[in-house]
């Protein structure tokens, strides 16, 4: 069946620095994609998303793009702030799956930012 | 503004009660779902609803139930608790799709405890 696969955390990072967290997925289908974010003590929070192959998602100057080809969704920011700090899951919907509208979620990458 | 909530926030019960979570939403959405979060497992989907009197299992139903009397509530209920039910459970609701990606709203979270 579909599958999200993750990079294990936590990742710890200085403030600043670049990030990137790994995602790739399995389907049978053409599925959107999605990244979730969940600071402490709240409930998920959608960050950006992608339909179709390499479109581009980007919110808050974190972007991900869909390549198809590595059936891979990395996320990535150029500079993270200690504000960043929470736990990001990587999604797929997958229509095609059982003409269904489920989210199948990743595991989740914790991600620490230090001053 | 809409919004989507869930009660209680934090419960401890005792094995083999009957607990039921609340979840409620005003953003008039069709789509209803339930899900659970562990450590190392991400999100799970337990149970999830397409409108009124519609319901479907997810990937890990069993001890489970859910009722969908009106659009704006899906109240999850545990049968006969049992520790292996110990985790934080989110709602979700979303948009009936059309050919456009939807995105879920995710409501708080509720905190359960099984002793």
């Amino acid at each position: 069946g579909d599958s999200v696969t993750q990079m294990e955390g936590p990742v710890t990072l200085s403030e600043e620095a670049f990030l990137t967290i790994n995602c790739t997925y399995t389907a049978t289908g053409y599925p959107s994609l999605f990244w979730y974010v969940q600071y402490p003590g709240e409930g998920l929070q959608l960050l950006l998303k992608a339909t179709k192959a390499d479109d581009k998602g980007s919110n808050k100057g974190f972007e991900a793009t869909y390549r198809k080809e590595t059936t891979s969704f990395h996320l990535e920011k150029g500079s993270v702030q200690v504000s960043d700090s929470a736990v990001y899951f990587c999604a797929l919907s997958d229509l095609a799956m059982d003409s269904s509208y489920k989210l199948i979620f990743g595991s989740g990458t914790r991600l620490l930012v230090r001053p | 503004d809409a919004e989507i909530t869930q009660s209680p926030r934090h419960k401890i019960t005792e094995t083999g009660r009957q607990v039921t979570l609340a979840c409620h939403q005003t953003w008039n959405h069709n789509n209803m779902f339930w899900y659970r979060q562990d450590l190392g497992h991400g999100l799970r989907l337990i149970h999830y609803s397409y409108g009124v009197h519609d319901t479907n299992k997810g990937e890990v139903s069993d001890g489970y139930s859910v009722s969908r009397s009106n659009t704006e509530d899906l109240p999850l209920t545990l049968e006969s608790a049992a520790s292996s039910q110990t985790s934080v459970y989110f709602c979700a609701s979303s948009e009936r799709p059309g050919l456009e990606v939807f995105e879920q709203y995710f409501g708080p979270g509720t905190r359960l405890t099984v002793t």
